[in-house]
């Protein structure tokens, strides 16, 4: 079993920062590595943070992603309304073969 | 310029058989180390994945839906297609294509890169 536990929304003012957490229960691989995507209503999932803390080009480092045991964190400073979005955790399974996602996040800027 | 887009049916009626195409561009799925997914997302509800192919033809499903899920590629035509069979309104939702790398080549940890915008598509009586 594997499953990937974030809470159901977190909201700040424009310019804070928020984190989100990830809180991961696997049944093997503990060094299992996140990733975080972000969906705005009616567009495509972006990817943000993959391999725990590294950022695809393009993105801006007010993002960032950390990990710590069975944990993951994505961190946003410098908030903007445009960030109100549903944001997931998403790691590789390796037993199941399979990409296993969070709940989901929904961040709303105040 | 990665850029995939989907296409297939808006609406379909229960137990028929859902067939989606991925167009895509800016990469090839003759690559060593790249490939190609599908998840959906039921409105108001979590992405769930379902489908991967590589390069090199090997195929995973999600273990939940392996039963009723085929994915298939056209390198000729840069297309991924996938089937879901024997749909049901929980079916519905919106099913998005992306491109994943292996990093390093060719398989090293995944990347799921980018995605496509994803097609709505409801199934009902």
């Amino acid at each position: 079993q594997s499953v990937l536990t974030q809470p159901p929304s977190v909201s700040a003012a424009p310019g804070q920062k928020v984190t989100i957490s990830c809180s991961g229960t696997t049944s093997n691989d503990e060094n299992f590595s996140v990733s975080w995507f972000q969906r705005l209503p009616t567009t495509a999932p972006k990817l943000l943070i993959y391999d725990n803390n590294k950022r695809p080009s393009g993105i801006p480092d007010r993002f960032s992603g950390s990990k710590s045991g069975t944990s993951a964190t994505l961190g946003i400073t410098g908030l903007q309304t445009g960030d109100e979005a549903d944001y997931y955790c998403g790691t590789w399974n390796s037993s199941l073969s399979a990409l296993i996602f969070g709940g989901g996040t929904k961040l709303t800027v105040l | 310029q990665i850029t995939l887009k989907e296409s297939g049916p808006t609406l379909m009626k229960p137990t028929q058989t859902l067939t989606l195409t991925c167009t895509f561009s800016g990469f090839s799925l003759n690559t060593s180390g790249v490939g190609v997914s599908w998840i959906r997302q039921p409105p108001g509800k979590a992405l769930e994945w379902l489908a991967l192919i590589f390069w090199d033809d090997d195929k995973l499903y999600s273990p939940s839906l392996k039963n009723r899920l085929s994915i298939t590629k056209d390198t000729s035509k840069n297309q991924v297609v996938l089937t879901l069979t024997n749909t049901d309104p929980v079916d519905t939702g919106t099913y998005s294509c992306g491109h994943v790398i292996c990093l390093p080549p060719p398989r090293g940890p995944m990347v799921f890169n980018l995605w496509g915008q994803g097609t709505m598509v409801t199934v009902s009586s």
